[in-house]
């Protein structure tokens, strides 16, 4: 599968724990975005990458929430000391810019704050 | 900040007829625009790409339109059938904002 690919695809945890996400991107996509979706609602930003490179990070996002994308490869998203607000759809997008520019989802990682 | 609005949460129609989604958008000139669909449970997927000198663009059923001067985007489904039914969200340019999204529900 060439496809954008994110690990867990399930996770339950208790408030007050950290969590990491994975995603790994279609390997010569150059930008990789990371989102957020509770039921009803579209996708919401919360950052993005040009390679390694963070160029923006929503104001929506807490302290809490921290992304890395070493060697512009493979991306992680963590949240530290979850909140039962926290719970939702993460979804991990990537695409190549100047080439066709759409976005390629994966299936998101369902987080479940008890 | 740009803002995107998509005129409404859901859209019932029949069988056969076209459905007519709008994507708005204020404070912002993309140089393009994107439609996606989105089924539940799963990650949006790419439907159509227009860009600013584009006033058309169709594949298969699916036609879009965009009018930088009323700042809106037109996404039509000819032909509608139920396999149709998800939820439609529109993004702009690399920005990759997306909408509220428009649930779409054809009925046989």
């Amino acid at each position: 599968d060439t496809g954008v690919s994110q690990d867990p695809r399930h996770k339950i945890t208790k408030r007050g724990q950290n969590v990491t996400f994975r995603c790994d991107p279609i390997s010569e996509h150059n930008r990789l975005y990371w989102y957020r979706q509770t039921l009803g609602q579209g996708p919401e930003f919360l950052t993005y990458f040009q390679n390694e490179a963070q160029l923006e990070k929503s104001r929506l996002l807490s302290d809490r929430f921290s992304a890395e994308r070493p060697k512009g490869s493979f991306s992680t998203l963590e949240i530290q000391r979850t909140e039962q607000g926290d719970s939702a759809m993460y979804l991990c997008a990537s695409s190549l810019v100047g080439q066709g520019d759409e976005a390629f989802f994966g299936q998101g990682t369902r987080l479940t704050v008890v | 900040s740009q803002k995107i609005e998509q005129n409404s949460e859901a859209l019932n129609i029949q069988e056969g007829k076209t459905a007519t989604l709008t994507c708005n958008y204020t404070n912002y000139s993309p140089a393009y625009l994107q439609w996606y669909r989105q089924d539940p449970g799963r990650g949006p997927v790419f439907l159509l790409l227009i860009r600013e000198n584009e006033k058309e663009k169709r594949k298969e059923r699916l036609k879009v339109t965009f009018d930088t001067t009323l700042k809106q985007s037109l996404f039509h489904i000819t032909a509608s059938q139920p396999a149709d039914s998800a939820t439609y969200l529109c993004a702009l340019d690399n920005d990759m904002r997306f909408g509220a999204g428009t649930r779409l529900t054809v009925k046989p």
